[in-house]
């Protein structure tokens, strides 16, 4: 079975510092999805970035951007220029990416709280 | 609807009673998923939907949690006999069927206590 694990209960950034989210997974498959939602006080899951795994090339979304490492199951988080709205849980996420009975069922990290200081 | 909706938001029951959580996705969005967040914690895969049909049940924790949908549209997540630690936050998401590696569409959730 699929596993994420985030190893960081709780990082704190000052407001315009960069912070790294860690998070690392285990997986029998070759080909995946991994994600990143933010999800704040509201509980709304917002996504804030996706890497396909077959992809080697990491995925950048304005502030925020990965460290994609497949060998060693691994999946950073960076957000840059940190801003008070950034301020959230993080979670990681991992879909097998196969089509057929079992969906696209996601498989979550436990989350990682980041606290952005002004 | 222009997004995921969940009802009701919050919902405080007693021990032993019975609930139903509500779910209505995105029109046209054939997938349909509901997970389960303890305070602190990740999200737990419980139920998926494909149309009206539930080929993975296996989140479901024990025979009081029950799920079912009405064609492609809303679904309900009832839970029967509620304990505290049936106390979490539902919540729901959902997509498109041919869709592969979205994440889906995520619901607002609904908060449970279990008094």
């Amino acid at each position: 079975a699929q596993t994420v694990t985030q190893s960081q209960p709780e990082m704190s950034v000052q407001e315009a510092e960069t912070v790294t989210l860690s998070c690392t997974y285990d997986t029998s498959e070759s080909d995946y999805y991994l994600f990143w939602y933010k999800q704040p006080p509201s509980r709304q899951m917002i996504l804030v970035i996706r890497q396909e795994a077959y992809k080697q090339q990491n995925a950048t979304e304005n502030r925020f951007s990965v460290n994609f490492q497949k060998a060693a199951k691994s999946f950073s988080l960076k957000i840059s220029d940190s801003q008070l709205g950034d301020a959230a849980m993080y979670f990681c996420a991992y879909d097998w990416g196969v089509r057929g009975a079992a969906g696209n069922k996601l498989t979550f990290g436990g989350g990682t709280r980041v606290l952005v200081k002004p | 609807g222009a997004g995921v909706s969940q009802s009701p938001s919050n919902k405080v029951t007693e021990k032993g009673k019975d609930v139903e959580l509500r779910c209505d996705p995105i029109s046209g969005h054939t997938a349909l998923y509901w997970y389960r967040q303890r305070l602190g914690q990740g999200l737990e895969f419980l139920i998926y939907f494909q149309g009206n049909s539930a080929p993975d049940k296996s989140g479901l924790p024990s025979d009081r949690f029950s799920a079912e949908r009405t064609g492609e549209s809303v679904s309900t997540l009832t839970i029967q006999r509620t304990q505290q630690e049936d106390s979490a936050v539902y919540l729901c998401a959902s997509s498109l069927a041919e869709e592969t590696g979205t994440g889906g569409i995520f619901g607002p959730g609904t908060r449970l206590t279990v008094l």
